[in-house]
């Protein structure tokens, strides 16, 4: 079992619509918890970081985090094609102070 | 302010070459990475400095050499370098303490290709 694992997609959603991107882990000590939005050919740059169960909203991004469950999510409303990236899921491990990335889940937003 | 800067953008060497990537911040932050990252895979942790001190090698050959002259600068010395190892290479950094210690902000990057 992959520390992080995200679907690779991609992840296709019409214009508007509310895009789902889901990250499971298999450390249950993992403490904090990070997405990031990554452009083709540019780097990553993070959107949301959480480190307690429940919801955190921020603009037109919400994270959620289930500890019990080991899943992280992240839901992005009224999707827009500027949306358009791979996001990456990175997860910090309890012992560890480097965060481990998943492998990024391509999300395509169509006019 | 999230910044961090890395110079230059772009870098083409031969295989023969020795070459320094760059990279700054000035959040205060005190821990600095080096990442490598190819098309369609996540980072891929090298280096990481902690209060200027090098405390994390994730064997990388000694090809790769990095520097931390202070809490803001972080250099990659390259040399004898592999077509493979053409990538797409980030600093970033975090706080290093804190509530928020393990956020990382990344530079934009240097793309180099060795022929």
């Amino acid at each position: 079992q992959k520390e992080v694992e995200q679907n690779s997609g991609p992840l296709s959603v019409p214009e508007g619509a509310i895009a789902s991107l889901n990250c499971t882990y298999s450390d249950r000590g993992s403490q904090s918890f990070f997405w990031y939005r990554q452009y083709s050919g540019k780097s990553p740059e993070l959107i949301m970081s959480i480190y307690s169960n429940g919801d955190k909203e921020d603009g037109r991004f919400t994270a959620q985090l289930n500890k019990a469950s080991q899943y992280v999510s992240l839901l992005i409303r009224d999707s827009q094609p500027s949306d358009s990236a791979t996001y990456l899921c990175a997860v910090k491990k309890g012992g560890s102070y480097i965060p481990t990335f998943g492998r990024g889940t391509s999300l395509i937003v169509h006019p | 302010d999230t910044e961090v800067t890395q110079t230059p953008k772009h870098l083409v060497m031969g295989m023969t070459n020795k070459k320094s990537l760059k990279c700054e911040q000035h959040m205060g932050h005190r821990a600095m990475y080096w990442y490598k990252q190819k098309a369609k895979k996540p980072p891929e942790l090298m280096f990481v400095y902690s209060y200027e001190k090098l405390s994390i090698n994730e064997s990388v050959p000694s090809r790769f050499s990095p520097e931390c002259p202070n809490s803001s600068l972080l250099n990659l010395h390259l040399h004898a370098l592999q077509p493979e190892d053409s990538a797409l290479y980030l600093c970033a950094s975090s706080q290093g303490t804190g509530a928020r210690s393990y956020e990382q902000y990344f530079g934009p990057g240097t793309r180099l290709t060795v022929t």
